[in-house]
């Protein structure tokens, strides 16, 4: 089984729909990151947490919120969708030595 | 602001040869310098890193070269495999948050 998953892989909406990604690890790790990635543009950090009470802003949070239900869950959540949300969004866990894990993406289309 | 600047966006390589990417950064209190390759469809993977305190790390194929006084590090890919076909991505971090470079697709052509 995955270490990181998230679900959907794939998903379509309609602009200003409510839209929630979620992740789930089961590498033990307390760090859990939200990236989004843009052709061209690398990974940008939306959200991070260290724990399950500690949420940090990242680079591009606005239009986002998440919520860390559990070590293993963090869920990201875009209240009004808009067409430039449309992007690939990657979950991540580290561990205290910085190595970061993916999850394997999820494809979100904004109409 | 881009906190890492990779080069080249792409990159096109004979099978057998070397392929080398560059990053360069600004902040000094980075300690931690990753290598992440993407295939399509896939999750980056961590493929090698340095810390600060060494110049240099190989592992198999894959070196990394490590310019602190530059705040330079590149990654060296030797005997080049079609397999090896990807997207790279640099990265720092201070230990809190990781910064990412705009990625360089690798095309190894056979």
């Amino acid at each position: 089984d995955a270490d990181v998953t998230q679900t959907p892989r794939n998903r379509i909406t309609k602009t200003g729909k409510r839209i929630m990604l979620e992740c789930s690890q089961t590498k033990g790790h307390d760090r859990m990151y939200w990236y989004r990635q843009d052709p061209g543009l690398g990974l940008q950090l939306i959200y991070y947490s260290f724990d399950v009470k500690d949420i940090n802003k990242g680079e591009i949070s606005d239009g986002y919120s998440v919520s860390r239900q559990a070590q293993a869950k963090f869920s990201l959540s875009l209240e009004s969708a808009i067409p430039n949300q449309t992007a690939l969004y990657f979950c991540a866990t580290s561990d205290q030595i910085n190595e970061q894990f993916f999850g394997p993406g999820t494809r979100l289309t904004v109409l | 602001q881009q906190q890492v600047k990779q080069s080249p966006q792409s990159l096109i390589v004979q099978k057998g040869g070397i392929s080398i990417i560059n990053c360069a950064y600004e902040n000094t209190a980075f300690d931690y310098f990753p290598w992440y390759q993407q295939f399509p469809g896939k999750g980056p993977a961590l493929l090698i890193a340095i810390r600060p305190d060494v110049s240099e790390k190989k592992e198999g194929r894959f070196t990394i070269s490590f310019n602190k006084s530059a705040k330079q590090f590149s990654l060296h890919i030797m005997d080049s495999q079609p397999g090896d076909s990807a997207t790279y991505f640099c990265a720092a971090s201070d230990f809190n948050k990781f910064y990412f470079g705009s990625g360089t697709k690798l095309n190894v052509k056979p």
